[in-house]
């Protein structure tokens, strides 16, 4: 079956414009997280969303950052007026229900970010 | 603030050798906690994991020893193989999401 994809791959981007960032999560999967990793740096935690439940934003760095998750399936992560600091890889994961942290996740191959 | 404190940063191995790498966590709700391997270009993918309730889970060559009272855990790598070399994270959850380690950077040499 299809792991969890993401688009695009590469996105390089001037300061100050918006971009978006998809992820397809496993079909069936009702939690969807996602994460940046910066070089050099651990899985950083952005936002997580388990079904119709309110997503925790508890990891979004500032309000230049939003997401959100139509149908209970692919999900879109805004980045607006874009920073250099931004630039890093964006990674999405999902799994089969919410345990939170308490089960497997299962990670795209990310969308690497270049703010220029 | 929750934290999970990941050492060495990069560790190189000889082929047929063994594979250390040590995590430390500070929030004792944690209750699972996994390993994640990921190669240059690719997303984790979980290696091995385990709950407090066992003190070592051993998974072919792959072992997760586990410390409840000093709040650390650690991954080895027995008869590590040039297909090792990858990134290790090590990580910590339960009713939060899980949170990271910095990652290590295992390079195995024949």
């Amino acid at each position: 079956g299809a792991g969890v994809s993401q688009s695009p791959s590469n996105k390089v981007t001037e300061k100050g414009k918006d971009v978006e960032l998809r992820c397809d999560p496993i079909s069936g999967h009702t939690a969807l997280y996602w994460y940046r990793q910066s070089l050099g740096q651990g899985l950083e935690f952005l936002i997580y969303f388990q079904g119709n439940s309110a997503p925790d934003k508890s990891g979004l760095p500032s309000d230049r950052f939003s997401a959100e998750r139509t149908g209970g399936s692919v999900s879109t992560l805004t980045i607006q007026r874009t920073q250099q600091e931004d630039s890093a890889v964006y990674l999405c994961a999902s799994s089969v229900q919410s345990g939170v942290g308490g089960e497997t996740q299962y990670f795209g191959p990310g969308t690497r970010l270049l703010v220029l | 603030q929750q934290q999970v404190k990941q050492s060495p940063q990069s560790l190189i191995v000889q082929k047929g050798g063994i594979s250390i790498i040590n995590c430390a966590y500070e929030n004792t709700a944690f209750d699972y906690f996994p390993w994640y391997q990921q190669f240059p270009g690719k997303g984790p993918a979980l290696l091995i994991a385990i709950r407090p309730d066992v003190s070592e889970k051993k998974e072919g060559r792959f072992t997760i020893s586990f410390n409840k009272s000093a709040k650390q855990f650690s991954l080895h790598i027995m008869d590590s193989q040039p297909g090792d070399s990858a990134t290790y994270f090590c990580a910590a959850g339960g009713n939060t999401p899980l949170v990271f380690g910095k990652g290590t950077r295992l390079s195995v040499i024949a």
